[in-house]
């Protein structure tokens, strides 16, 4: 399996408190990408990064930030979380033209 | 609107059965994925292909570029492949270009 891990793996925060999310890799893959997962929907990306320092948004990327400072950490933040925001958090790793390998998800509750 | 289309959302088989899942993608694309994704929330990639037909085990995966279409089959069905297949389209060149199907919730029964 792809050394790929997430912390936390779940928190419960409060509306309006600023929340980060880690991804770690010990793969030295390029690429990076962070995805939630609601019901009734799927996987959808949120932002993913091509190189340190160097990201773009993704479909859902509204009330979000990355960011990308050595090869194998992509933080997620939410800056004022929302209750809109609660979700499955899935962070995951690629070569480019590669299979993606996804991290074990954190399970994110605002309250 | 660019989309993927999985069809069915649930299936139910015995176990030892053929199983078929499809997806229907709407734009042109540089790569379909398969992944699943167990009960207990992890996700594994399954194939990656944009042309032809791909083999690993028990598990088809293949797609036909003209009519916009991939299906993914298990032969030989195991309780063990109980899981949510999901399809996702790779397009306009870019990696992030990804867009994703809702899954198919496959349940394989003794």
């Amino acid at each position: 399996d792809a050394g790929i891990t997430q912390s936390p793996r779940h928190k419960v925060t409060e509306t309006g408190t600023p929340v980060t999310l880690r991804c770690h890799q010990t793969e030295n893959h390029r690429y990076m990408y962070w995805y939630r997962q609601d019901p009734g929907h799927g996987l959808r990306l949120i932002h993913y990064s091509y190189g340190v320092k160097d990201t773009d948004k993704g479909e859902v990327s509204d009330g979000y930030s990355v960011s990308r400072s050595k090869t194998e950490d992509f933080l997620l933040t939410l800056e004022s979380a929302t209750s809109s925001q609660t979700s499955v958090y899935f962070c995951a790793i690629s070569e480019s033209n590669q299979s993606q390998f996804f991290g074990p998800g954190t399970r994110l509750t605002v309250l | 609107k660019n989309e993927v289309e999985q069809s069915p959302q649930n299936l139910t088989a015995q176990e030892g059965e053929f199983i078929t899942i499809n997806c229907s993608y709407s734009v042109g694309i540089s790569a379909l994925h398969w992944l699943q994704q167990h009960p207990g929330g992890g996700i594994v990639s399954l194939f990656m292909l944009s042309s032809g037909k791909k083999k690993h085990g028990r598990l088809i995966a293949t797609i036909n570029i003209q009519e916009k279409h991939s299906s993914l089959h298990i032969t030989a069905s195991h309780p063990r492949d109980s899981a949510v297949y999901i399809c996702a389209m790779n397009y306009g060149g870019s990696q992030g270009n990804l867009i994703f199907g809702k899954g198919t919730k496959l349940s394989v029964k003794p």
